[in-house]
């Protein structure tokens, strides 16, 4: 799987919108960008994910470069439920038989009260 | 939303037993199962891919003699980590896909935490 660089930790002061970048240079066309969050002493949770367009949910939003060689998850409002290890991820679409996640070391997020 | 379910979420061993964890697929069925491994404040390592009534998968270096995997039906796969050492004190996480499209996500249980004294 091609591999994605993030940064070890970011804070932010709770109630203000908060950009996690992720640089994926070596993405292939067919590679999905997922996101997880791991909460303290959790197993991970499914957070959004895209191939091209910017996407939505009731999570958070997914911001994907044009060139897709970066992309940026944005909570719109942290609390601090949202402090976690947020994992950035790729995953080639046709690889059937092999959906296995690799994680990486993540973005650990601190929510400033 | 689909949940899986680990059990027991804690246990505390002697070194020399076995332990065995349990990872349920509540309201979906599962063909394959993902075991994870995670050390404290480090990502979590894939052990091993199970796939139900075959083989498990495992990843290099990890030794499947010692971590038994069993994927008996399509909601339940167990981890077996047998003649328990300290070393292998850790935290065990099993992951699932739900939906029948390959690439949709997979879910998490939130985990076993193993302490082998």
């Amino acid at each position: 799987d091609a591999k994605t660089t993030q940064p070890n930790s970011m804070e932010s002061n709770e109630e203000e919108p908060v950009h996690l970048p992720c640089n994926h240079s070596t993405i292939s066309g067919t590679d999905y960008i997922h996101w997880y969050r791991q909460l303290p002493s959790q197993g991970p949770e499914y957070v959004i994910h895209g191939l091209t367009s910017n996407v939505n949910n009731r999570m958070a939003s997914l911001a994907i470069a044009e060139d897709r060689k970066s992309s940026t998850l944005i909570l719109h409002r942290a609390t601090l439920r949202d402090a976690a290890v947020y994992y950035c991820i790729l995953r080639d679409a046709y690889n059937f038989g092999n959906e296995k996640l690799t994680f990486g070391t993540g973005t650990r997020l601190t929510i400033i009260p | 939303g689909a949940v899986v379910s680990q059990h027991p979420s804690r246990v505390i061993c002697k070194s020399g037993t076995s332990v065995k964890i349990e990872c349920r697929s509540l309201d979906f069925q599962a063909t394959t199962m993902f075991w994870y491994r995670q050390f404290p404040k480090k990502s979590l390592m894939l052990m091993a891919t199970s796939n139900e009534g075959s083989k498990a998968t495992y990843e290099q270096g990890v030794e499947k003699d010692k971590f038994l995997i069993n994927h008996a039906s399509l909601t339940l796969s167990t981890l077996t980590v047998t003649s328990a050492h300290p070393e292998d004190s850790s935290f065990y996480i099993c992951s699932a896909r739900a939906g029948t499209v390959y690439n949709s996500p997979l879910h998490f249980g939130n985990g076993t935490r193993l302490t082998v004294t």
